[in-house]
C-alpha cells in the first residue's frame, strides 16, 4: 500500500511567520506535488518536483518554495504566511516511466489556518 | 492554457436513480483523463482514468474528443456514492512529470 504522510493535519500560524509543510512517501516515487484545495476552487498545483533537487513550478507558486533533498521527502515552505494562504494543503506522489501518466496517490492533508 | 470545468456544485439524485456527473475540458492536445473521489473524513483518491477504460464500483466515464467531454455515470445510484468528485487533467507529453489540473468539484448527495 502506497502511503504518503503529512506531518501536521492542522496548523496554526501567524502572518509573517515561515511555515514548512512535511510530506514523506514509503514507495519510492520519482515525482511529488503540492496543492492546495479550497472550497468553490477545486485544487490547484502549487510545485511539483520529479527527482531529488529538481522542481517545477505549478499554476499557483507564488508566495510558495519547495525542497526536495531527499527523494522520498517533499516540503513546502511560506516564507512570510498571509492570510490568503489559509486552506487545506495536500501532497501526492506518482511514479514515472517516461511512458505515461501514473495514479497520484494523496496525503491526508494539512488544515493551515494563517491568523 | 487547459482548463477543466465541472458546471454543478451539488448534485442530489435519490438511491436507486441514475447519475452523471458532468466534466468538461479544453486542452489542443491529446489529454489523459482521470476522476478523483474524496469521500468523507478520508483522503482523495483515483476513481478511474480514461486510458484504461473500466468501471470501478459501477462507474464508468467516455472520453469525447469531438464534445471535449469526460462525464461520469453511473445507473443506479448507492448511497455510499455520496462524495466530492473531482475531474483532472494532465497534459503530461513525456519526461519529467506533470502536474494535473482539476474542476472545482462537484459534491455529489445521495439521498436514501
Amino acid at each position: 500500500d502506497v502511503k504518503v504522510t503529512q506531518s501536521s493535519r492542522y496548523l496554526v500560524k501567524r502572518t509573517g511567520e515561515k511555515v514548512f509543510l512535511e510530506c514523506v512517501q514509503d514507495m519510492d516515487h520519482e515525482n511529488m506535488f503540492w496543492y492546495r484545495q479550497d472550497p468553490g476552487l477545486g485544487l490547484r498545483l502549487i510545485y511539483f518536483s520529479y527527482d531529488v533537487k529538481m522542481k517545477e513550478k505549478g499554476d499557483i507558486p507564488e508566495g510558495y518554495s519547495v525542497s526536495r533533498e531527499k527523494k522520498e521527502r517533499f516540503s513546502l515552505i511560506l516564507e512570510s504566511a498571509s492570510t490568503n494562504q489559509t486552506s487545506m494543503y495536500l501532497c501526492a506522489s506518482s511514479e514515472s516511466s517516461g511512458l505515461g501518466v501514473y495514479e497520484q496517490y494523496f496525503g491526508p492533508g494539512t488544515r493551515l489556518t494563517v491568523t | 492554457a487547459q482548463r477543466v470545468t465541472q458546471p454543478e456544485k451539488l448534485l442530489s439524485v435519490f438511491k436507486g436513480a441514475p447519475v452523471e456527473l458532468k466534466c468538461n475540458y479544453s486542452y489542443s492536445g491529446s489529454p489523459e483523463l482521470f476522476w478523483y473521489v474524496q469521500y468523507s473524513r478520508q483522503r482523495l483518491q483515483l476513481l478511474l482514468r480514461h486510458i484504461s477504460r473500466e468501471s470501478i464500483k459501477g462507474f464508468t466515464a467516455d472520453l469525447n474528443k469531438g464534445e471535449t467531454s469526460f462525464h461520469l455515470k453511473k445507473p443506479f445510484a448507492q448511497e455510499e456514492d455520496s462524495a466530492m468528485y473531482y475531474c483532472a487533467l494532465s497534459s503530461y507529453s513525456g519526461g519529467g512529470a506533470d502536474g494535473l489540473t482539476f474542476g472545482k468539484g462537484t459534491h455529489l448527495i445521495i439521498q436514501p
